[in-house]
């Protein structure tokens, strides 16, 4: 039984290039979570998408960021023209979601380490 | 806002001592409450969680915790510590209301070191 998958594990961008970060769920999850964890800090949350739907973005920086999770396919966080500040670790969770007894567990991947030089 | 505070950011203890780790969350209404441990290298698992019942919830490899709604805490205890619980411990909250959409809020996280 797969859990939550994300690629790559380590992503190395220069300033002002894209970064793209795959997440593809536990198999049956229809929901995912993603979560950024600076140095030093805890985890934030910061976008929450359902197939085709993006449910809770409350926390998602307003410029650069977006994020999608469409029918087919992983979940894809996108972030446009890199900046120092973006280095961190992202996670995505995924869940069953609601309707079922487990729905309000969250399974975490292993996370996608990026550094901008 | 609502928001989760760890008191400890820093633990050492030798192997058999006991272990508490604390977890304050700002919130007046109905909440589920969860510890998750990252070990060195690996992803986020969930050690226990609370949804409601009996306050006292125990959980994988001997944790257990305590919810207490009077002082808003959720501490996460172990009577005897292992060098293999060498970890970083994150509490998270799910808040319940109309805002709510299954996001957790995280504490910082204590990262225990345990010395054999």
């Amino acid at each position: 039984n797969a859990g939550v998958m994300q690629n790559p594990r380590h992503l190395v961008r220069r300033r002002g290039q894209e970064a793209r970060l795959r997440c593809s769920p536990v198999k049956g999850h229809s929901h995912v979570y993603w979560y950024r964890q600076l140095p030093e800090e805890g985890l934030k949350f910061m976008v929450y998408l359902q197939k085709e739907n993006i449910i809770d973005e409350s926390g998602m920086p307003k410029e650069r960021f977006s994020a999608e999770f469409p029918k087919e396919g992983p979940s894809i966080l996108r972030i446009q023209q890199v900046v120092r500040g973006d280095s961190a670790a992202y996670f995505c969770a995924s869940s069953p979601g609601t309707g079922n007894p487990r729905g309000d567990e969250q399974y975490f991947g292993p996370g996608t380490r990026l550094t901008v030089t | 806002a609502q928001s989760v505070s760890q008191h400890n950011h820093h633990v050492i203890l030798s192997e058999a001592a006991s272990l508490e780790l604390g977890c304050n969350y700002s919130y007046g209404g109905t909440v589920n409450l969860f510890w998750y441990v990252q070990y060195p290298g690996q992803h986020l698992q969930l050690l226990l969680k609370y949804f409601s019942g009996d306050p006292l919830v125990k959980g994988i490899k001997g944790f257990e915790a305590e919810f207490i709604k009077s002082k808003f805490s959720f501490n996460l205890r172990k009577p005897s510590v292992q060098w293999s619980d060498t970890a970083e411990y994150f509490c998270a909250v799910k808040t319940h209301g109309s805002s709510n959409t299954g996001k957790l809020i995280f504490g910082q996280g204590t990262t225990l070191q345990v010395k054999p």
